[in-house]
């Protein structure tokens, strides 16, 4: 059975970083593609980025609203995506999920507020 | 960055009913187009994928057409465990990107 559980999310205040983890298991991790999407209270679901296997490239891409701010990794020995986020703003608050690929599989997510 | 839309943004429905939701992309994603459901407090459960295909183990009451831009969520005889938000996911292109969401209420 796939799971994707999500860690790290909290309270943090603005220009402050946090690193969410994601553990997967279930699947050969190192396999696929991972992605990170987020949800504001009340809004419609966002994608922020993901990366890809270490078979294409272990690539990332990123939102407009995210690039240059947040940071996707991977330890494949682990099962583990990562989302440094840094610099955080007000607008970062949100439900943050990890998926598989970009489409299946999902988190339960971690919340994370931006606040002072 | 591809635009999707959906309509209408909520509707009311009873149980037993059937239920059209519409998404449209602002230019053509073929048929890389999936549907999702979101309760309240719970990660979006993936229903539909590449426009028509069934997720395993989704009720076949749940069914998906379209391709090019437009695209249509039809559930025949809506079940209680069906009120939900449902949302619209286009993964033609990055930024992959959401329809605003169906909210379908009693």
């Amino acid at each position: 059975e796939v799971q994707l559980v999500e860690s790290g999310g909290g309270l943090v205040q603005p220009g402050r970083s946090l690193r969410l983890s994601c553990t997967a298991s279930g699947f050969s991790f190192g396999d696929y593609a991972m992605s990170w999407f987020r949800q504001a209270p009340g809004k419609g679901l966002e994608w922020v980025g993901f990366i890809r296997s270490k078979a294409y490239g272990g690539t990332t891409q990123y939102a407009a609203s995210v690039k240059g701010r947040f940071t996707i990794s991977r330890d494949d020995s682990k099962s583990i995506a990562y989302l440094q986020m840094s610099s955080l703003k007000t607008e970062d608050t949100a439900v943050y999920y990890c998926v598989r690929d970009i489409s299946i599989y999902w988190g339960q997510g971690t919340l994370v507020t931006v606040s002072s | 960055d591809i635009q999707m839309t959906q309509s209408p943004s909520s509707l009311s429905a009873s149980v037993g009913d059937r239920v059209t939701i519409t998404c449209r992309a602002s230019q053509s994603i073929s048929n890389f187009l999936n549907w999702y459901q979101q309760k309240p407090g719970k990660a979006p459960k993936f229903l539909i994928y590449a426009a028509s295909n069934l997720q395993s183990g989704v009720p076949s009451r749940f069914s998906g057409s379209g391709s090019g831009t437009d695209f249509t969520l039809t559930i025949t005889s809506l079940q209680p465990e069906d009120f939900a938000t449902y949302y619209c996911q286009q993964s033609y292109s990055t930024p992959v990107t959401f329809g605003q969401g169906t909210k379908v209420e009693i």
